[in-house]
């Protein structure tokens, strides 16, 4: 059974850094084909993609938010994390973390999902 | 950057067929993905790769994709269907996720 959960500060001031970490179960990120992804969703508003960790350690960032963003895994630990920094009211939103597949042709799609961490942003 | 549109709601009665479209450039040449979303809860897997239904997933719902738009089909549409859907996709081009705005399916 996969199991995923974020976890993180709930709330973080403007300018600060948020840590988040995503603890998996049930797979392993070094099993070929596995990788594993950040999506937020600010209250009441669409999904967006963030980052994602493929099985081989690549990393691939939103553009609009790459130079803030930085992911890594822990296969040890079962572990990603995302470090965000200078944090915004904006970006206050439900954080998700999934797990993915690399299918062919190289598309990324996510099965499993965490519950979801709400990272509130505000003096 | 890749962009997905979807329309902002889709209303249907009980027992009718729901469609609901996610539009992009060509979106045909690309494998497209499909959530359902309750509020309060994590998004779920209903569709991959087009078609494919992952283990679990009612036979009701069903995906197909050509030209510039893909679409999410609901048969025989329940009161537990009421939800957000998205459609998502990799930009291979730019080896990026990409999800549509979010369409309210409403059961009337």
């Amino acid at each position: 059974q996969v199991t995923l959960r974020e976890s993180g500060p709930a709330l973080v001031k403007p300018t600060q850094t948020l840590t988040l970490t995503c603890t998996f179960s049930g797979f392993s990120l070094s099993t070929s084909g596995m990788c594993v992804s950040w999506i937020r969703q600010p209250p009441g508003k669409a999904l967006e993609w963030l980052a994602l960790i493929d099985w081989d350690d690549d990393k691939y960032y939103s553009t609009s938010l790459k130079t803030r963003l930085t992911i890594s895994k822990d296969t040890s630990k079962n572990q990603v994390v995302l470090t965000m920094t200078n944090m915004d009211p904006v970006d206050t939103a439900t954080y998700y973390c999934a797990r993915g597949s690399i299918a062919a042709a190289g598309t990324r799609y996510f099965q499993h999902w965490g519950q979801g961490t709400l990272v509130t942003v505000s003096s | 950057s890749y962009v997905l549109t979807q329309p902002p709601s889709v209303s249907v009665a009980p027992g009718q067929t729901a469609r609901i479209t996610c539009g992009g450039n060509n979106i045909g040449s690309k494998s497209v993905h499909w959530y359902q979303q309750k509020p309060g809860q994590a998004p779920v897997l209903v569709v991959y790769d087009d078609s494919d239904r992952p283990s679990g997933i009612p036979e009701r719902f069903s995906g197909s994709n050509s030209g510039n738009t893909a679409t999410l089909t609901i048969s025989r549409v329940e009161a537990g269907d009421e939800a957000d859907y998205y459609c998502q996709v990799w930009d291979s081009s730019s080896d990026h996720g990409v999800f549509g705005g979010g369409t309210k399916l409403t059961v009337l």
